[in-house]
Order: structure tokens, then C-alpha cells, then sequence
């Protein structure tokens, strides 16, 4: 079964600083993944996926097939970052549902 | 085309009464999804269709649990005899999937139906 573990409840940082969301899968295959990001009284929406390789706001994610990762990265954190990260995994026939990690809740502090 | 919608957005019930929840995807979506949410939990699924056949259930819904989407449009979950562990939001989200079984784009979730069982 696909688990997606995100060991950290909260992470505080400082705006301006570096920031990191750790994100570990467990799927033998080749998952596609993805960051979803929920701000206070809106509803979840998706931040990036690993296929499109993109930048979203200044936050970048490299699946890393060795140690199983996915963490979100963003250089330089801002006020307005402060949200429910969840990583999510899905098998990369696309033709099963998304399962979510539990979810990090992402302050930056002015 | 407004993205998806659930409703009722709150509904406290008393233990033991039925409910329905309403999702509507985005309009051509082909696929449509059910989680559930609880207190420091991430979304849990439920539930999918792909057109009006549901195709997976998760062992999270127990006989009580009853979804539809019967014209392969807006989609109702049925909680009959509710109990006070069936609190939570319950999500919807929506996506467009190739025929192919390729992959597909990323979910675009509702706001969620809050539901409270006292």
C-alpha cells in the first residue's frame, strides 16, 4: 500500500529565511507527485506536481527515488507562505486516487 | 464554471439520522473523488467515479457509507445512521483523466461539507 509520511507537524522559520518540507513516500513503482497547499478558509488547491518540474511561488520539489523524497523548498520564506502543506503520492498509472501525508502547518514569522 | 461545489457547507445532525452531501464538479471532469478530513489528519479517500461508475472503495466506507453520481455529473454521499466518529469535513474534488489510463492533472477540491453528529 502507498503511505506518504510528513514527520513534521509545524515548522516556524523566519520570513527571509530558507525553508523545508520533508515528505517521504512508500510505493515500489514510479509515483507521480504532488505538494497541495491550503491557506486559512480557503480550500486545498495544488502547489506543483514532480512531472511539470516547475517553480510555484518560489517553491521547487525534486523527487529524489533513492531516499524516497519529495521535499518542498523554498529559498527565501514570506508572510504570506504560512498554510497546511500536504504531500501526496499517486501511482503513475494515474488511474488511482492521490493519498495524502498528514500535513505540515508552515508559519513564518515576521 | 465556478470550480467545485459542495453542499451544505455545515450540517450538524443528531446521531442516528441519515444525511446527503451534494458535490458538483467542474463541468469536464470526468473523474470525481470523496475524502474525508479529520483534526490533524491529512484527507483520506473514500471514494472515485470515473463517469457514473465507481470504480474503487476505500475499507473506510462501511456499509453505511453510500455514493452515487448517477448521469456522471454531481455526485451524493449518504451517510445513513450517523455516529459521533462519522464527524468530519468531507471533500470533493474533481479531475480530468485520459482514456488511456494516462496520468492525470492534479484534483481541484470544493470547499467541503463540515458535518457534525451530536
Amino acid at each position: 500500500a502507498q503511505r506518504v509520511t510528513q514527520p513534521e507537524k509545524l515548522l516556524s522559520v523566519f520570513k527571509g529565511a530558507p525553508v523545508e518540507l520533508k515528505c517521504n513516500y512508500s510505493y515500489s513503482g514510479s509515483p507521480e507527485l504532488f505538494w497541495y497547499v491550503q491557506y486559512s478558509r480557503q480550500r486545498l488547491q495544488l502547489l506543483l506536481r514532480h512531472i511539470s518540474r516547475e517553480s510555484i511561488k518560489g517553491f521547487t520539489a525534486d523527487l529524489n527515488k533513492g531516499e524516497t523524497s519529495f521535499h518542498l523548498k523554498k529559498p527565501f520564506a514570506q508572510e504570506e507562505d504560512s498554510a497546511m502543506y500536504y504531500c501526496a503520492s499517486q501511482r503513475n498509472s494515474g488511474n488511482t486516487p492521490l493519498v495524502f501525508g498528514k500535513g505540515t502547518r508552515l508559519s513564518v514569522i515576521a | 464554471d465556478t470550480g467545485v461545489s459542495q453542499n451544505p457547507r455545515h450540517k450538524i445532525t443528531k446521531r442516528g439520522q441519515n444525511v446527503t452531501f451534494r458535490c458538483d464538479p467542474i463541468s469536464e471532469h470526468n473523474r470525481l473523488y470523496w475524502y474525508r478530513q479529520t483534526l490533524g489528519q491529512g484527507p483520506e479517500f473514500l471514494t472515485y467515479f470515473q463517469n457514473e461508475a465507481q470504480l474503487e472503495k476505500s475499507r473506510l466506507l462501511s456499509d453505511r457509507f453510500s455514493a452515487e453520481r448517477p448521469k456522471g455529473s454531481f455526485s451524493t454521499l449518504e451517510i445513513q445512521r450517523t455516529e459521533q466518529g462519522d464527524s468530519a469535513m468531507y471533500l470533493c474534488a474533481s479531475s480530468l483523466a485520459g482514456t488511456g489510463g494516462g496520468r492525470s492533472a492534479g484534483y481541484t477540491f470544493g470547499s467541503g461539507t463540515r458535518l457534525t453528529v451530536v
